[in-house]
């Protein structure tokens, strides 16, 4: 079993639908991240949680540390937001553990 | 702001070579790590660098190996290239440990 699990695997939405992504860990962890990965391979760092919720733009973040669950939200999806979701935990110093990410899909 | 670099880009390599990629992090940034993704495995974490010292090493063999320098650069080689090594190579550089990555474009490496 993976240490991170993620749901789904793939989405396909239509433009303007509220996306959910969710992240399920086994193990304690100091922090979770959520990351962003176009075609090509660059990542981009969305969200670093220990606790509670963070929001950017149309992007939500909210961790439950005693259930060990993360989702990530995305309101009014736009085709833009196509891409992978990757959820990642920290564990001190012991480098980061991935998801194997959503392929998100977002149809205009 | 200059992110961060990572050189070269692509790479192209033969079984049983050795290849040596680059990592330069964000100014001020102490700490530098360095992930494997492929297809198969999805990402995982090979090593971090903090203060030109190696805190921490993922479950890859020996063949991977890194260093960092006094001005926080980095790199990692990889020793006797096998088929399975072809991967993109991605690096992430943070002010310190906890406080978030900023991740480089990735060098893509093709072992033939």
């Amino acid at each position: 079993k993976n240490e991170v699990e993620q749901s789904p695997q793939n989405l396909t939405a239509q433009e303007g639908e509220f996306i959910t992504i969710n992240c399920s860990y086994s193990v304690g962890i100091s922090a979770l991240h959520w990351l962003q990965q176009h075609p090509g391979g660059g990542i981009v760092s969305l969200f670093m949680l220990s606790s509670g919720k963070k929001k950017h733009g149309r992007l939500i973040a909210t961790i439950n540390i005693q259930e060990k669950h993360s989702s990530l939200h995305i309101t009014a999806s736009h085709p833009r937001d196509s891409a992978v979701y990757i959820c990642a935990v920290e564990r001190g110093a012991d480098g980061l553990t991935f998801g194997k990410g959503t392929h998100l899909i977002i149809q205009p | 702001k200059a992110g961060v670099t990572q050189t070269p880009r692509y790479l192209i390599k033969t079984r049983g070579q050795q290849v040596t990629l680059s990592c330069s992090p964000i100014s001020g940034h102490r700490s530098v790590s360095w992930y494997q993704q492929t297809p198969g495995q999805g990402l995982q974490f090979l090593f971090e660098y903090f203060s030109e010292t190696q805190r921490n090493k993922g479950n890859f063999p020996g063949r991977f190996s890194g260093r960092q320098f006094s001005n926080s650069r980095s790199e990692m080689n990889v020793s006797t290239l096998e088929l399975g090594d072809s991967a993109l190579y991605l690096c992430a550089s943070s002010l310190d440990p906890g406080l978030g990555y900023t991740f480089g474009s990735g060098t893509r490496l093709t072992v033939v």
